[in-house]
């Protein structure tokens, strides 16, 4: 099992890029979820899905949307990018409401000049 | 809203015990939960404590007390890869469905 596979690893946007980031779970997990994590910081939720057709904000919303058309897959897509959204970005997935534990992908260093 | 207080640092030397403590306050509380977090790596699960008391796997502990909002994880026989960032999450129901939200962390440094 593949688990929660996030791309790209790295990748580094000019102010006012767009760019989707990919993350697909092969577990069949129905919730999925969205975390950045700034240096020396905690996760925070950006937005999350508790099945496919269904999304909800989380904590940092702003500047972010997602789309679930499949259990698989859940994009993040960030639309004029800014300095403030240079982080580490994390996918999880969870076969329930957490009980269990979130599966998180390897992350996504984004980096904003 | 919720928020989670955590130690920012603990060092201790390998083979002792430590205790990373997690006192947090939130609406509509589920349960506890414990991330473990290697530098560059990715967060991993560790336990979750739904009810109050102690749960053990291996040589880590978890326990729970929801009337004082509060919470630690123990690792005994600490070795020198336990050296990591170490996450108490609260599940709680906002919005649509429960999720966690997350502490800053307390990074714990193993020495000889």
């Amino acid at each position: 099992n593949a688990g929660v596979t996030q791309t790209p690893k790295f990748r580094i946007l000019k102010i006012g890029q767009s760019m989707t980031l990919q993350c697909t779970q092969d577990m069949n997990h129905n919730y999925m979820y969205w975390y950045r994590q700034d240096p020396g910081m905690g996760l925070k939720l950006i937005y999350y899905s508790v099945g496919a057709g269904i999304t909800d904000k989380g904590e940092v919303p702003n500047g972010y949307n997602v789309s679930r058309s499949t259990t698989e897959d859940f994009p993040l897509r960030l639309e004029l990018a800014a300095p403030s959204q240079t982080s580490v970005y994390f996918c999880a997935s969870s076969l329930d409401r957490g009980i269990y534990g979130y599966t998180f992908g390897s992350g996504t260093r984004l980096t904003v000049v | 809203g919720q928020s989670l207080e955590q130690p920012s640092e603990v060092t201790a030397v390998e083979g002792a015990i430590v205790q990373i403590n997690c006192t947090y306050q939130t609406s509509g509380f589920y349960g506890l939960s414990w991330y473990q977090q290697h530098d560059g790596g990715a967060p991993t699960f560790l336990s979750y404590n739904g009810l109050d008391g102690l749960e053990e796997t291996g040589r880590f502990s978890s326990f729970l007390s929801r009337s004082d909002s509060y919470g630690y994880l123990l690792l005994q026989e600490l070795q020198m890869k336990d050296s990591a960032s170490y996450f108490c999450a609260v599940r709680d129901r906002t919005g649509t469905a429960s999720k966690l939200t997350f502490g800053t962390g307390t990074r714990l440094q193993v020495t000889l």
